[in-house]
């Protein structure tokens, strides 16, 4: 059963805006990460974030994770084509078994 | 570079067939895992592995089974072919209890099959 949802499904943009996507899941966590696959490709880990931490940053990338809401967004800010990929949360569940849930993905296409 | 490396990125096979999905990573993991990816409903976990001749079922390993003989290499066995089993199947390996240290997973590259 999915843990995390992504939300939305989908987002088109233009390059050089930001863009948000959301998680949210439904038990407590260890750690939620956060995957980029290219079309037809494997997935990419982009980041980690404990359920400790509120805040993270990689390069043009900011994950926030708020545990009372139980949610998490990934922002990446000044995007551009190469971004263009599905995004993905995947939970730990805590007191589990520390295998990542992963939800169904966010499609982002930016147009140049 | 650390990898995972899937045999193949295309596959065909017709219903009935046995087939073998090999995976193969370089980084010394000790655990390893097989998902299948479909539209609309994410990646689903077949089956894993903490350890060597070690597995354990995920969400959905009915009609699937799997190898893992060596540490670097995970195979899943499609042990009758059905056109249900059309997917993306991808590979991914981890450190033992890897993402209490911060580690995610690292993915191949998918093998697409395909069974008519």
């Amino acid at each position: 059963s999915q843990q995390g949802e992504e939300d939305p499904q989908a987002l088109s943009i233009q390059e050089g805006e930001n863009a948000t996507m959301n998680c949210s899941y439904k038990t407590s966590i260890n750690n939620l990460q956060w995957y980029r696959q290219n079309s037809g490709r494997g997935l990419v880990h982009l980041i980690l974030i404990r359920s400790n931490e509120r805040e993270k940053h990689s390069g043009r990338l900011r994950v926030t994770l708020d545990t009372s809401k139980k949610s998490s967004s990934l922002l990446i800010t000044a995007s551009r084509a190469a971004d263009t990929a599905s995004y993905f949360c995947a939970t730990d569940a805590s007191g589990g078994s520390y295998i990542p849930t992963f939800g169904r993905g966010t499609s982002l296409i930016v147009h140049p | 570079d650390v990898k995972v490396t899937q045999s193949s990125r295309y596959l065909v096979k017709r219903t009935g067939e046995k087939v073998f999905l090999e995976c193969v990573q370089d980084m010394d993991h000790e655990n390893m895992f097989w998902y299948r990816q479909d539209p609309g409903l994410g990646l689903r976990l077949i089956y894993f592995s903490y350890d060597v001749k070690m597995k354990e079922k995920g969400d959905i390993p009915e009609g699937y089974s799997v190898s893992r003989e060596k540490k670097e290499r995970f195979s899943l066995i499609l042990e009758s072919a059905s056109t249900n089993q059309t997917s993306m199947y991808l590979c991914a390996s981890s450190p033992l209890r890897g993402t209490v240290f911060g580690y995610g997973y690292t993915f191949g590259s998918g093998t697409r099959l395909t069974v008519v």
